[in-house]
């Protein structure tokens, strides 16, 4: 089935380690992001890439990084991890910026 | 640069009763306009989008949502209400012309009592 595939689906993770979540996407979009979903404040986008090659970013990029060597993948990554990315982070593609988006099923990740 | 307002942050009703969720944009261009759904522990699906023509909108499990230029608004409605609707509902805008990402409000918790 076409979509969208994040890993892990959850992950508790110690403060200062370093941590990839894993999207890849078979639809052949063009653009893809990262979301963290907390209480109370919905959505917020992290880092987003327009086309493979380009990466830009969203609301809240500090902590985190992206890259986009391909259509399919967007990996995130956490260089330390802290106690205040504990979130849910939900993957999205779709076919241009501005039209509707795809997610993922998210990935629960705990930094204690 | 667009943003958007959901007006009910939770919204209690019950079974099969109508129900209506508030959803206000801000842009100065022309916009799509989306609703999401998100139930407990899932990722977010889409329910219903504008983009273009009819301004009355329907999309799945029953839900319209209809979009209104001068009072910048997209609410989404439902005739009668299911426990299964109990879920997160995300409204969202992006610029029809241009690169510009959607941009969703903070949601509205929909909860169907019986």
């Amino acid at each position: 089935i076409a979509g969208i595939t994040q890993a892990p689906t959850s992950q508790i993770l110690a403060a200062g380690r370093r941590m990839t979540l894993r999207c890849t996407q078979d639809m052949r979009h063009n653009a893809m992001y990262w979301y963290r979903q907390d209480l109370g404040l919905g959505l917020r986008l992290i880092h987003y890439s327009n086309t493979a090659g380009t990466t830009g970013k969203g609301e809240v990029p500090d902590g985190y990084s992206v890259s986009r060597a391909n259509t399919d993948d967007f990996p995130l990554t956490l260089a330390s991890a802290v106690p205040s990315q504990t979130s849910v982070y939900f993957c999205a593609s779709s076919l241009k910026m501005n039209t509707e988006a795809f997610f993922g099923q998210g990935t629960r990740l705990t930094v204690v | 640069a667009q943003s958007v307002t959901q007006l009910d942050s939770q919204v209690p009703v019950f079974e099969e009763a109508p129900v209506e969720l508030r959803c206000n944009y801000s842009s100065s261009v022309s916009v799509y306009l989306f609703w999401y759904v998100q139930y407990p522990n899932q990722g977010l699906q889409l329910l219903l989008k504008y983009l273009s023509g009819s301004t009355l909108v329907k999309g799945i499990n029953g839900f319209e949502a209809e979009f209104n230029k001068s009072q910048t608004s997209f609410h989404l409605r439902k005739p009668s209400v299911h426990i299964s609707d109990t879920a997160e509902y995300f409204c969202a805008v992006s610029e029809a012309k241009g690169a510009q990402k959607l941009v969703f409000g903070q949601g509205t918790r929909l909860t169907i009592n019986p």
